[in-house]
């Protein structure tokens, strides 16, 4: 079985470009979450998604960050414009049901230069 | 809000040593504990987790125990080798927090032969 997948795993930008990372979560999971790592700091949440539905995105930074997951399937998370402090490792996971384990991904890491 | 923080690397043993990585959270709740492992250029993966006070977490060698009394989850293994070389989480979630994951700030270990 797949586990989940990110594409793409390294992107360089720069600047006030715009850039969509997507993920793919495992078949038939209804949570994803998307976490990122800033700086060689701790990981920090995102947000939440339950099938199509954001169940909790208290921690997007800002209104440059835009996550969706049409169909309740794949998640796409989208930085426009990007700026230098955006650089970072973004991770997404999925599991089953809220009280499952969370599988990850490899992650992406974003560089903006 | 919910914090961990856990010991900074990097830690740089010789193959054998005793390994223990310390880590302190505060919750509101009670919340599970999970140690999670990022081999070099994998994702993250869980490596063992206790969902209750006195719960002891095992995998692979490694051993957590959930201690209440001083909110820690020391990470311990008696016997490291070489592919123990990585990045150490630990993290927790809170049912009523949608069980998003509460990371700490990692600690790198080098095992050395």
């Amino acid at each position: 079985e797949a586990g989940v997948t990110q594409f793409p795993s390294h992107s360089v930008i720069e600047k006030g470009q715009t850039v969509t990372l997507r993920c793919d979560p495992i078949s038939g999971h209804d949570n994803l979450y998307w976490y990122r790592r800033v700086m060689g700091k701790e990981i920090k949440f995102l947000l939440h998604f339950v099938k199509e539905s954001k169940q909790d995105e208290s921690g997007m930074p800002n209104n440059r960050f835009l996550a969706e997951r049409t169909g309740g399937t794949y998640s796409t998370l989208k930085v426009q414009p990007a700026e230098l402090e955006d650089s970072g490792v973004y991770f997404c996971a999925s599991s089953q049901d809220w009280a499952s384990e969370a599988f990850f991904g490899q992650g992406t890491r974003l560089t903006v230069v | 809000g919910d914090s961990v923080t856990q010991m900074e690397g990097p830690v740089t043993l010789s193959e054998e040593a005793f390994l223990t990585i310390n880590c302190t959270y505060t919750a509101t709740g009670y919340p599970s504990l999970f140690w999670y492992v990022q081999y070099p250029g994998e994702g993250l993966q869980l490596l063992l987790k206790a969902t209750k006070a006195d719960d002891k977490g095992s995998n692979k060698g490694f051993e957590a125990t959930y201690r209440k009394e001083t909110t820690s989850f020391h990470l311990e293994k008696g016997s490291v080798q070489v592919s123990d070389s990585a990045v150490y989480f630990c993290a927790l979630s809170e049912k009523a927090a949608g069980n998003k994951l509460t990371f700490g700030g990692g600690t790198r270990v080098l095992v050395k032969p």
